[in-house]
C-alpha cells in the first residue's frame, strides 16, 4: 500500500531556530508537495517538487525552503522559525502527469514555535 | 487560478444521503476536480475524481454539470464514520513547474445518530 511518512507527529521549537521537517515516500512517485493547514484556511501549498533537485514555489513560500536530493525524500526547512509558522504541516506525493493522479498524504507534523 | 468555495459545515442524520457542493467558477479547460476526506489527526485521503458528467465508485458519486463551474460530492446513506472534513481540489499540473492547484477550505460534515 502507498505510504508517506513524516518524521515527527509533534515538534516544538523556539523562535529563530532552523527547523527541518522530513518526508519519505515509498511509491517511487515523481511529485512531492508540502502544505500547511490552519483552521479556517484549509490546505495551502508551500512548495512542490516534480523531480530530484527540482522545486517550484507554491502559494506561501515565504520563510520556507525545500530540498530534494533523492526521489523518495522531500524536506521542508524553516530558515529562522517564527511564531506565525506554528501550524500543521502535511506532505504528499503523486505520480507524474496531470492532476488526475491523486495525491497521497502523510499524517502530518504539528509544529509549535515558542 | 481556479478558486473554490464550499460550505463551511453540514449536519446530517445517519442513513441519509449527503450532497456537498463546491463552486469553481473560473475552472480551466484542463482542470480536474478531486475530492478528499480528512479525519482528525490524519492526512487527507483521496475519495473520487472527475472531469465532466458523473463518476461513481464504491464510496461516493461526483456530479459535474456541463459548464463545470461546480461539482457535487454525493455520499449515500452516511454513517457516523463519515464524520470528517471534505475538501474539493481543482486544477491541473503537468510537471516541470507547471501547476495550478487550489484546495477549498473544506466542509466539516457531522453525522448525527
Amino acid at each position: 500500500d502507498v505510504k508517506v511518512t513524516q518524521s515527527s507527529r509533534y515538534l516544538v521549537k523556539r523562535t529563530g531556530e532552523k527547523v527541518f521537517l522530513e518526508c519519505v515516500q515509498d511509491m517511487d512517485h515523481e511529485n512531492m508537495f508540502w502544505y500547511r493547514q490552519d483552521p479556517g484556511l484549509g490546505l495551502r501549498l508551500i512548495y512542490f517538487s516534480y523531480d530530484v533537485k527540482m522545486k517550484e514555489k507554491g502559494d506561501i513560500p515565504e520563510g520556507y525552503s525545500v530540498s530534494r536530493e533523492k526521489k523518495e525524500r522531500f524536506s521542508l526547512i524553516l530558515e529562522s522559525a517564527s511564531t506565525n509558522q506554528t501550524s500543521m504541516y502535511l506532505c504528499a506525493s503523486s505520480l507524474a502527469g496531470r492532476s488526475n493522479q491523486p495525491q497521497h498524504f502523510g499524517d502530518g507534523t504539528r509544529l509549535s514555535i515558542l | 487560478l481556479a478558486k473554490t468555495t464550499q460550505p463551511i459545515s453540514m449536519d446530517s442524520y445517519e442513513g441519509q444521503e449527503v450532497n456537498i457542493t463546491c463552486s469553481h467558477n473560473n475552472i480551466a479547460t484542463n482542470d480536474y476536480i478531486t475530492w478528499y476526506q480528512q479525519f482528525p489527526s490524519q492526512g487527507p485521503r483521496f475519495i473520487i475524481q472527475g472531469y465532466k458528467t458523473k463518476v461513481t465508485n464504491e464510496v461516493a458519486s461526483l456530479f459535474i454539470p456541463a459548464d463545470r463551474k461546480s461539482s457535487t460530492l454525493s455520499l449515500p446513506r452516511v454513517s457516523l464514520s463519515d464524520t470528517a472534513v471534505y475538501y474539493c481540489l481543482v486544477g491541473d499540473y503537468s510537471g516541470a513547474g507547471s501547476y495550478q492547484l487550489t484546495f477549498g477550505k473544506g466542509t466539516k460534515l457531522s453525522v448525527i445518530p
